[in-house]
């Protein structure tokens, strides 16, 4: 199975800075199309998971552009250029690419300093 | 606009069987594949099954192989789980998912899960 790895696991941010989410997969999530497969979510507290980001850097419909994906191959981030309360919660990347299963990060606890 | 209806979670005691229900509308619901994804308590996100759009196939995490089994009724718009065999590591939230993706899974709809306690 992929592993995919989060770090850091907890991100205290003041409002208003950015904020960055690594995450690593155990195999390159590069498809033979060429495309590279990686999504990432945000789960706010008592909600079930809303999609951000898919295929690395394309923002879901409705999500701000101060959210921004990027990275390649086994490597990638997710930034949020100014950090406001609303973003607040548990972020998670994942695949999809190499599955059954997919695969999740363990999450990234962001808060407000 | 599209909305999937998790139901039929609960208490139950370990052994015993219990079935989920996710009702979906707003959309084709037999044009598009559908997951089900589960998160223990205080716990990360945990893939569990995937159904083809048409049915054809069927996927489950190894964790739930061989107990659980997901069916879907689309003159229902209606996906289902089948949990047999209930242990304690299966308390959860229980989601589903659509997926739109067509190389690689993509989650765009998710409800807004239903709890499954397994305890005696």
């Amino acid at each position: 199975d992929v592993v995919m790895t989060q770090s850091p696991l907890s991100l205290p941010v003041t409002l208003g800075q950015p904020a960055s989410i690594s995450c690593r997969s155990s195999q390159s999530l590069v498809h033979s199309d060429g495309n590279t497969y990686l999504n990432w979510f945000r789960q706010r507290p008592g909600q079930s998971p809303r999609p951000l980001i898919y295929r690395v850097s394309n923002r879901e419909s409705g999500v701000p552009d101060r959210f921004s994906g990027s990275g390649s191959g086994t490597d990638f981030t997710l930034k949020i250029s100014r950090v406001e309360a609303e973003d607040v919660g548990v972020y998670y990347c994942m695949q999809g690419i190499h599955w059954p299963p997919v695969t999740f990060g363990q999450g990234t606890r962001l808060e407000i300093k | 606009q599209v909305q999937l209806v998790e139901s039929g979670g609960g208490v139950v005691q370990p052994g015993r069987s219990l079935r989920l229900s996710c009702a979906g509308s707003g959309f084709t619901f037999s044009n598009y594949g559908l997951h089900w994804v589960r998160q223990a308590p205080g716990k990360g996100l945990e893939w569990v099954a995937v159904i083809w759009y048409d049915g054809s196939r069927q996927y489950y995490a190894d964790s739930v192989k061989g107990r659980f089994t997901i069916s879907r009724d689309d003159s229902k718009n209606t996906l289902y789980l089948q949990m047999n065999s209930l242990t304690v590591e299966d308390t959860a939230v229980y989601y589903c998912a659509r997926d739109i993706g067509v190389v690689a899974v993509h989650f765009d709809y998710w409800g807004q899960g239903t709890l499954v306690t397994v305890s005696s």
